[in-house]
């Protein structure tokens, strides 16, 4: 079945660090792929999506690009802040035509003042 | 204020008990989902409804049923409870279904003793 692999389990940065988090997926076709994150005691938000190769997702300074090729989707941030320090899940929408979306087992940012 | 009201919030209940998870939401969306997020799967899809009609279950055990009574609820009851069922329980919704971003609540805590 699909499948999204985080390789971080734990990132931690300083405040302006640059911040990459690495998502793999394993899918037949072209899935949508999405960004959450969640903050404690909520539920994740939804930071972005895209759904064509080469498309690019953003938002809030976060922003990763959809390579087919690769079958990655990669978050990226140029300059971190504390107030970034969260869990941020990769996920894909279940190509088999199911409504799931299926989550990565999620990165833990803390970002240091 | 909070779009997706779930209740409780924190729950408590012994093995072999039944309890239901309660869900609301005033976003005016058409689909509404249950997601389970514990220490051994990070967010695990559960169940999706359409205009109150299930359309997809990824649950396993008969003992999780979901329940629309109106378009904007979606509550979820648990029979014979077990301590594998303690996990975080998501209420989300989404506009119409496939592919789109979801709103995700609070969560509600269970934990079974």
């Amino acid at each position: 079945g699909d499948s999204v692999t985080q390789t971080e389990g734990q990132v931690a940065l300083s405040e302006e660090d640059f911040l990459t988090i690495h998502c793999n997926y394993s899918a037949s076709g072209y899935p949508a792929l999405f960004w959450y994150v969640q903050y404690p005691g909520e539920g994740p938000q939804f930071l972005f999506r895209a759904s064509r190769d080469k498309e690019k997702g953003s938002s809030r300074g976060f922003e990763a690009t959809y390579n087919k090729e690769a079958t990655s989707f990669h978050l990226q941030k140029a300059s971190v802040q504390e107030s970034d320090s969260a869990v941020y899940y990769c996920a894909l929408s279940d190509s088999s035509g199911s409504w799931q979306l299926i989550f990565g087992s999620g990165t833990q940012l803390t970002v240091m003042p | 204020d909070p779009k997706i009201i779930q209740k409780p919030k924190y729950l408590v209940a012994v093995t072999g008990s039944e309890k239901i998870l309660i869900c609301e939401q005033y976003l005016g969306h058409n689909a509404m989902y249950w997601y389970r997020q514990s220490a051994k799967k990070p967010l695990e899809f559960m169940f999706s409804y359409s205009y109150q009609k299930l359309m997809d279950n990824q649950t396993a055990s008969s003992r999780f049923q979901p329940q629309s009574s109106k378009k904007n609820h979606l509550d979820l009851q648990i029979t014979a409870l077990k301590p594998d069922d303690s996990a975080t329980y998501f209420c989300a919704s989404s506009q119409t279904g496939f592919n789109e971003r979801l709103f995700f609540g609070h969560g509600t805590k269970l934990s079974v003793l």
